[in-house]
């Protein structure tokens, strides 16, 4: 089976373009969750999805994130303007409503942005 | 925001030992999980262990949760190279639904 893809794997961009990562989750899985890593902070939950509706997005840094999840098969992160101190690791994760909480999250690869 | 802490930060051992991990957290939680990532990679989902489980095993390894003391062990046995990786503890908490709050991470090297 498939799991959690995500695209690009590397994004090296000028501070102040666009920048839009994108995740398809395990086919079936309710939830979605972006998710970004940095040496300073760790891993830190960005905002998450139940059915293509956002249920949390109070860990997005401000207003030049944003996220979207259009259908069950496909999400995107979007940076707009980027800027140096976005530079990290983004991941996404889904996993199954059944169970609950009690449920593991299927992570990607990660996109790995770099903002010059 | 950071929920669980791990110790030690970095665990150097040979092949064969065995490595054991600590997680710490501060609120109430429904359940704690251990991923695994390799260098370049995503995380992986080691095991969860609910609020009220002491103990669980899988494997090679055996977690437990003392929700007393708010911490949790990872035990790896018989530690192979493979093993090498970064081990994070993540909690689910009681008032956050299905956020994961993920501790800084142990560094785990096994060598030959």
């Amino acid at each position: 089976d498939a799991g959690v893809i995500q695209s690009p794997r590397h994004e090296v961009t000028e501070m102040g373009q666009e920048v839009t990562l994108r995740c398809k989750p395990i086919s079936g899985h309710d939830y979605l969750f972006w998710y970004r890593q940095t040496m300073m902070r760790g891993l830190e939950l960005l905002i998450y999805f139940n059915n293509n509706v956002p249920i949390d997005d109070s860990g997005m840094p401000e207003d030049r994130f944003s996220a979207k999840m259009p259908n069950a098969s496909f999400s995107t992160l979007k940076i707009q303007p980027s800027e140096p101190r976005d530079s990290a690791v983004y991941f996404c994760a889904s996993s199954l409503r059944q169970g609950g909480s009690n449920q593991p999250q299927h992570f990607g690869d990660g996109t790995r942005l770099s903002i010059l | 925001s950071q929920q669980g802490e791990e110790d030690p930060q970095a665990l150097s051992i040979q092949e064969g030992e065995n490595a054991t991990m600590n997680c710490s957290y501060k609120t109430s939680i429904n359940n704690l999980q251990w991923y695994r990532q390799n260098s370049g990679r995503g995380l992986v989902h080691l095991i969860l262990i609910r609020s009220n489980e002491r103990e669980k095993h899988s494997g090679r390894l055996r977690v437990t949760l003392d929700t007393s003391k708010k911490s949790s062990s990872l035990l790896i046995t018989a530690s192979r190279a493979a093993d090498t990786a970064s081990y994070f503890c993540a909690t689910v908490n009681s008032n956050s639904g299905y956020a994961l709050n993920f501790g800084k991470g142990t560094s785990l090297l096994v060598t030959p």
